[in-house]
């Protein structure tokens, strides 16, 4: 059972615009929120974390929105550029963010055209 | 500042041998975690252990695989005997949890590939 839903799978913006990738959970007792960007060759690295208790958080050009009620979170791209290219993955998990194991979404493969 | 180091990078070898998948956690990190990642699993975990004990096993796929924590700076994911199926990156991560609220930090993986 897939505790996390991700979409969308494949995204193509234009420089500059602003994509908006989509999860949603299932399990109420997740409280940390992370989204990590993944490049080619390489291990996801964290970009920007939500704790259900706040309902939006900005940190340079990405944000996150968080809807505890409906069970959903999303990132946003503002300004993105081509180097924003890469894999983007939500996560959930218990205790915080380094205490339990990470359940991720199945991820999305963002293309930023120039 | 050095992080996860994992070692090989790249492992090609035939079914039934045995696989031996390193992992050395950042420094003063507590916890550690194992994940595996393929295109139609996603990326799953398998096990973490913090203060060098196992804490969750549950997604280690079959008792052919184990893993083990001899001290706070080394790990070991062991798959014996190996299959094609467990042909995946493995990635392996840390995390500092004696600091409250801290991410977790990956290494950049093992492509495992088992013929």
């Amino acid at each position: 059972q897939q505790q996390v839903k991700q979409s969308p799978q494949s995204l193509i913006v234009q420089k500059g615009g602003i994509p908006i990738i989509n999860c949603a959970y299932e399990n109420t007792a997740f409280d940390y929120f992370p989204w990590y960007q993944q490049f080619p060759g390489k291990g996801p690295a964290l970009l920007i974390a939500i704790r259900p208790d706040v309902s939006e958080k900005k940190e340079g050009r990405f944000t996150i929105s968080f809807n505890k009620s409906a069970k959903q979170f999303s990132l946003h791209i503002m300004d993105s550029q081509p180097g924003d290219s890469a894999t983007y993955f939500c996560a959930a998990t218990l205790r915080g963010g380094g205490a339990d194991g990470l359940t991720f979404g199945k991820g999305t493969h963002l293309i930023i055209q120039p | 500042d050095a992080g996860v180091i994992q070692s090989p990078r790249h492992e090609v070898t035939e079914m039934g041998q045995e696989v031996t998948l390193r992992c050395k956690p950042i420094s003063g990190h507590n916890s550690l975690f194992w994940y595996r990642q393929t295109m139609m699993r996603g990326l799953e975990l398998l096990i973490y252990f913090n203060n060098n004990v196992p804490i969750d096993d549950s997604g280690m796929p079959e008792d052919r695989f184990s893993a083990k924590m001899p001290n706070a700076s080394f790990s070991t994911l062991k798959i014996q005997p190996s299959e094609p199926r467990d042909s995946a990156v493995y990635f392996c991560a840390s995390s500092d949890t004696d600091k409250g609220n801290q991410p977790q930090h990956f290494g950049d993986g093992t492509r495992l590939s088992i013929l």
